[in-house]
């Protein structure tokens, strides 16, 4: 059964820094592109970053572009996302997703979802 | 960016009754659109792909339609369970961009 769970989420200051997790199971890793969405409180959907199933591509968020990196290891299953020089505005549950369609640079659409895991930026 | 823009922000209807949910894109993106449904508390789930395939377990009474910059999702006859959340997605141009979500209600 595929499944995505995410951690590392917490409260950090402002400028400070955080790694997120997502371990995966259940589905060929190594043939998924994997994204990054996030959700603030009350808010919709945006889309963060996604990398290419062999981590030889990555595309951002403007919003997100410089401060944050999206990254994988194909021998853990697992997507990793580097928050760093964090603002009010990440304020959001970050969710990893995978993307429905094997190998290429596809923004979507996003097939599995994790549970998210809760980023709090707090001056 | 795309910008894509849904309406109504709300929709108000009955169970039995038909939803249809609207999606405007600010430029044509053929038919790399996607349909999600979230409830409170939950992770979106995929719904429809590519303006009109249904994933997977995604029951019948869910339809899409559309190309270009329009494009509708229909609920022919709603169920309780229904009563969410639905936002639209694009694929077409990075930065993949999400409309605003259209708030289905009782």
């Amino acid at each position: 059964q595929l499944q995505l769970v995410e951690s590392g989420g917490g409260v950090v200051q402002t400028g400070g820094s955080l790694r997120l997790s997502c371990a995966a199971s259940g589905f060929t890793f190594t043939t998924s592109g994997m994204h990054w969405v996030r959700q603030a409180p009350g808010k919709g959907l945006e889309w963060v970053a996604f990398i290419r199933y062999d981590g030889t591509r990555t595309y951002y968020a403007d919003s997100v572009n410089g401060r944050f990196t999206i990254s994988r290891d194909n021998s853990k299953n697992t997507v990793y996302l580097q928050m760093n020089s964090l603002r009010s505005d990440d304020t959001a549950v970050h969710y990893c997703a995978k993307n429905f369609f094997d190998y290429g640079d596809n923004a979507g659409p996003f097939h599995a979802w994790g549970q998210g895991t809760m980023v709090t930026v707090s001056s | 960016e795309i910008v894509l823009t849904q309406s109504p922000d709300t929709l108000s209807l009955s169970p039995g009754e038909r939803a249809t949910l609207s999606c405007r894109a600010s430029q044509s993106i053929s038919t790399y659109l996607a349909w999600y449904q979230q409830k409170a508390g939950q992770a979106p789930r995929l719904l429809i792909y590519d303006v009109s395939n249904r994933a997977t377990g995604i029951p019948a009474r869910f339809s899409g339609s559309g190309s270009g910059t329009d494009f509708t999702l229909t609920i022919s006859s709603l169920e309780p369970e229904d009563f969410a959340v639905y936002y639209c997605q694009q694929r077409s141009k990075w930065p993949s961009t999400f409309g605003q979500g259209t708030r289905l209600e009782i």
